[in-house]
C-alpha cells in the first residue's frame, strides 16, 4: 500500500517563474492539504481539498492555488514566484473526518528553491 | 504569535529511560492536540492526538497528558530507543464551524543515545 508520495522531489526556480508540484494521496483516502515548511518552523497550512473543492485556505496569497482531481490526487500551482517562497512543501492526505481533525498522513515534501 | 509553543528546541535523553517532550498553547478555543514525529528528509507522521474532553491518552509507549487549567499538554515515550530520534511537532485545532485550521509547534529535535 503506498503512502503519500510527492513529485518533483526537488525544484529550482528563478523569481517571477511558475510552479506545479504534484501529490497523489494514501490509498482509501478522500483529501488533500498543503502546507508550506520553512526551515526551523513548523509546518504553515496553505489549503486543504476535498471533493475538487478547495474547503480550508490559509494566510497565503491568490498566488497560491490548487486542484484535486475525480482520482483525489491534487496539484499545488505557485506563480510569479518570490525569493520566500523557497520552503519544503508537504502534501497530507485523510479521511475527511479525521483531516478536520489533523489526522493526517504526509508525504516526503517537495524541496523547492527560488533564486 | 505563536499560538502553540514547544519552548525546549532539543532534549537528550538515555536508551530505557522516559522522554517528555512539553507543549504550552494560548487559543483557550483549541479542543483538538496532536504529536507528529518527523525523520529528516520524511513528511511528519501523526503519532497520537487527545481530545479536551480527555486528560490522557495512551498508546503503546506513547502517553499524552493534557492540562487544560494551564494549556499545556506533554508526551511521554518510555521506554525511549534510538529509533525515536526525530524531531517531535506539537499541533492543535479549534472546531469554528468547518473551517477547522491545524496550529504546529516550532517543533523539539529529541535524541535518545545508546
Amino acid at each position: 500500500d503506498a503512502g503519500v508520495t510527492q513529485s518533483p522531489t526537488h525544484l529550482i526556480k528563478t523569481r517571477g517563474q511558475q510552479v506545479t508540484l504534484r501529490c497523489s494521496p494514501k490509498s482509501g483516502h478522500d483529501t488533500v492539504s498543503w502546507y508550506q515548511q520553512a526551515l526551523g518552523q513548523g509546518p504553515q497550512f496553505i489549503f486543504q481539498y476535498y471533493e475538487e473543492e478547495e474547503r480550508q485556505r490559509g494566510n497565503f496569497p491568490d498566488r497560491f492555488s490548487g486542484h484535486q482531481f475525480p482520482n483525489y490526487s491534487s496539484e499545488l500551482n505557485v506563480n510569479a514566484l518570490l525569493l520566500g517562497d523557497s520552503a519544503l512543501y508537504l502534501c497530507a492526505s485523510s479521511l475527511w473526518d479525521r483531516g478536520r481533525l489533523g489526522e493526517q498522513y504526509f508525504g516526503p515534501g517537495t524541496r523547492l528553491t527560488v533564486t | 504569535d505563536q499560538q502553540v509553543k514547544q519552548n525546549s528546541p532539543s532534549l537528550s535523553v538515555q536508551e530505557g529511560r522516559i522522554s517528555i517532550l512539553n507543549c504550552d498553547y494560548t487559543n483557550s478555543m483549541f479542543d483538538y492536540f496532536l504529536w507528529y514525529k518527523k525523520y529528516p528528509a520524511e513528511g511528519p507522521t501523526f503519532l497520537i492526538s487527545i481530545s479536551s474532553i480527555k486528560d490522557k491518552n495512551e498508546d503503546g509507549r506513547f502517553t499524552v497528558f493534557l492540562n487544560k487549567s494551564a494549556k499545556h499538554l506533554s508526551l511521554h515515550i518510555v521506554p525511549s530507543q534510538p529509533g525515536d530520534s526525530a524531531v517531535y511537532f506539537c499541533a492543535a485545532s479549534a472546531d469554528a464551524g468547518n473551517n477547522r485550521k491545524l496550529i504546529w509547534g516550532l517543533g523539539t529535535s529529541l535524541a535518545v543515545n545508546p
